[in-house]
């Protein structure tokens, strides 16, 4: 098993600029998360889907969109991005809602 | 709203010496709380969970946590620490009865030295 999975892993962007970054997971897992890291903040998420079909947005979700494609990957848009999306971007995965979570290796990402 | 509040964002100690890595969390209803952590490039991985039971839960690498309810406190322990313990640690917190969404604290960086 692969785990989590994320793609790309490192992203330099320049203002204005859009990218997707992707997430998959094959634990068969219903509920998926997306967080952004920044140093001094620890996770603070942006969206989440609790089962296939439905997002909802987390505590930071102005400037993103998300998209539940099938029960394994999530993804995450950034229409526009700003230099305060510079950061380390994490996709995690978990059986259910409140069960513990599994992240993937992260994508860094600069905007400059 | 719960939050968590790891009290200190950096705890430098000596290889083989005990390590104590403090979190708080408020919450007036049953908790499900975590430790994870985070070595240098990667993701966050478990490394202990109290749900219910035994208030004092450990790992396979020698950590240990107690849920103390009186206290709001779910602290990690560790006796003697190893090199390879150098790590950033989070806390979090699943409040039940909500949304089920883990609130994570914002990290404690271990450094051990030798």
């Amino acid at each position: 098993n692969a785990g989590v999975t994320q793609t790309p892993k490192f992203q330099v962007l320049k203002t204005g600029q859009s990218m997707t970054l992707q997430c998959a997971q094959d634990m068969n897992h219903n509920s998926m998360y997306w967080y952004r890291q920044d140093p001094g903040m620890g996770l603070r998420l942006i969206y989440y889907s609790a089962s296939e079909g439905t997002t909802d947005k987390g505590e930071v979700p102005n400037g993103y969109n998300v998209s539940r494609l099938n029960k394994r990957e999530f993804s995450l848009r950034l229409e526009s991005a700003a230099p305060s999306q510079t950061s380390v971007y994490f996709c995690a995965s978990s059986e259910e809602r409140g069960f513990e979570q599994f992240f993937g290796p992260g994508t860094r990402l600069t905007v400059l | 709203a719960q939050s968590v509040t790891q009290l200190d964002s950096q705890v430098p100690v000596f290889e083989e010496a005990p390590v104590e890595l403090r979190c708080n969390y408020s919450s007036s209803v049953s908790v499900y709380l975590f430790w994870y952590v985070q070595y240098p490039n990667q993701g966050l991985q478990l490394l202990l969970k109290y749900l219910s039971g035994s208030t004092l839960v450990e790992s396979i690498n020698g950590f240990e946590a107690e849920f103390n309810k009186s206290q709001t406190s779910f602290h990690l322990r560790k006796p003697s620490v190893h090199i390879s313990d150098t790590a950033e640690y989070f806390c979090a917190v699943i409040q039940s009865g909500g949304s089920y969404i883990p609130t994570f604290g914002r990290g404690t960086s271990l450094i051990v030295h030798p």
